[in-house]
């Protein structure tokens, strides 16, 4: 089985509800954020990503929001599914006056969906 | 289909032992990394290279090598494993620098 979905902070919804993932982000220099998402056994996926110049994009079904203000990240997924049920973790690109930094990663949320 | 490949996907060794893990892309990224996945932790940066003869340390470098002699391949190599180094291990590669990074499927390490 897969351990990275131990120990971390869960959101439990029901099919076909709206999911809302949070993260917080530690380095004010960070001008490029990414969502992955991964499932038991797998690597993670991309899923969406956003630049610092802006507020809010949308994918399919996934809509990430960004919050400069309070260095807030989020992951809205509409109409969750069961295949939706994975652990989602924030990254952050720390840009030092136009010298990348490293990916930082969040630790993640697991999300399970009941049917 | 371009894709990233790791390999063993499982390994358990013994310290002191030698170990290197496999990492192949056929995306042509010039970029390529490898992380470390613990409990408690998110990923984490092991090394990293720009390009072909490349390489860079990351955050947690000490123990491991890589080497980059082709575009394609990045391994990973353990010069004395330790059981601190168990672990699950991802390889990535990305077209622009840190941008939209593809993850491998993973290598579990075990070091006894």
């Amino acid at each position: 089985g897969e351990s990275v979905g131990l120990h971390l902070p869960t959101l439990s919804v029901q099919e076909g509800d709206n999911s809302i993932i949070n993260c917080a982000y530690s380095n004010s220099a960070s001008d490029y954020f990414i969502w992955y998402k991964q499932e038991s056994g797998k690597g993670p996926q991309f899923i969406i990503d956003i630049r610092s110049n802006m507020d809010k994009r949308q994918g399919q079904r996934v809509t990430v929001l960004l919050n400069k203000t309070v260095k807030h990240l989020s992951l809205q997924i509409a109409a969750t599914q069961p295949g939706d049920s994975a652990v989602y973790f924030c990254a952050e690109r720390p840009d030092y006056g136009g010298s990348q930094g490293n990916l930082i990663f969040g630790k993640g949320t697991k999300l399970s969906v009941k049917p | 289909d371009a894709e990233i490949t790791q390999s063993p996907r499982h390994k358990i060794t013994e310290t002191g032992r030698q170990v290197t893990l496999a990492c192949h892309q056929t995306w042509n990224h010039n970029n390529m990394f490898w992380y470390r996945q613990d409990l408690g932790h998110g990923l984490r940066l092991i090394h990293y290279s720009y390009g072909v003869q490349d390489t860079n340390k990351g955050e947690v470098s000490d123990g491991y090598s890589v080497s980059r002699s082709n575009t394609e391949d990045l391994p990973l190599t353990l010069e004395s494993a330790a059981s601190s180094q168990t672990s699950v291990y991802f390889c990535a590669s990305s077209e622009m620098g840190w941008d939209e990074q593809f993850f491998g499927p993973g290598t579990r390490l075990t070091v006894l």
